[in-house]
């Protein structure tokens, strides 16, 4: 089956600094690939959709400035999280859906990163 | 997107049968609808999708009445394993789409 990677699979940061976050579809070319941030005991809540080539549009309230977004080619999107604060530890995860596909359907999700912030 | 309701949690022995329903009163006429199952510190995996009337693999089982206002999940004799959240999910197909909303998603446990 398909398979989406993330690296790193956790990062421990000092406040203020920046964290780069790679997904990665190891398998299959992926024109889409969603980013998803989760809380303790809370729900994926989606930050923000990339698309290859384009401008990642972001969800209501998620800070396109803090929360930088880049989907260079069709297996690579990066999510930059700058200035970290310890409010943005969390657990991130990317999903990808594979090119021509039909959206909706089955998309693949990677395996997150725990980022916390000091 | 249509919204889902499904219960907050379940209990299960191992080897029963874990039956979970989502509600999802608004879906559209060209929504599908999916389950996933998330682990701790996991990224969510796929376990089945469905239109109508059933969907069966090798993991689960999805029941779907004919209105489509809810489905159910169905996991045969459970193991302690499938102690897991499972999310129900409504979406359109159309390329135009592909985001998805997780609700609050059913913690099952599944006890000796």
């Amino acid at each position: 089956g398909a398979v989406v990677s993330q690296h790193p699979s956790r990062v421990i940061c000092k406040s203020g600094t920046s964290v780069k976050i790679e997904c990665r579809s190891l398998d299959f070319q992926a024109t889409t690939m969603f980013w998803y941030r989760q809380f303790p005991k809370q729900s994926l809540m989606l930050m923000a959709t990339s698309n290859e080539g384009s401008k990642a549009t972001y969800e209501q309230g998620v800070e396109k400035d803090k929360f930088l977004i880049n989907h260079a080619s069709l297996t690579l999107s990066t999510l930059t999280v700058t200035s970290a604060h310890p409010e943005d530890s969390s657990f991130y995860i990317c999903s990808a859906r594979e090119l021509g596909r039909l959206a909706g359907l089955t998309q693949y999700f990677g395996p997150g990163t725990r980022l916390l912030v000091l | 997107l249509a919204k889902t309701t499904q219960p907050i949690s379940m209990d299960s022995y191992e080897g029963q049968e874990v039956n979970i329903t989502c509600s999802h009163n608004n879906i559209a006429t060209n929504d599908y609808i999916t389950w996933y199952q998330q682990f701790p510190s996991q990224g969510p995996r796929f376990i089945i999708q469905g239109y109508k009337t059933k969907v069966t693999n090798e993991v689960a089982s999805l029941f779907i009445p004919a209105d489509r206002k809810s489905s159910t999940l169905s996991l045969p004799r459970v193991s302690l394993s499938d102690t897991a959240v499972y999310y129900c999910l409504v979406a359109p197909p159309t390329d135009s789409w592909g985001k998805l909303q997780f609700g609050a998603g059913t913690q099952v446990v599944v006890t000796p």
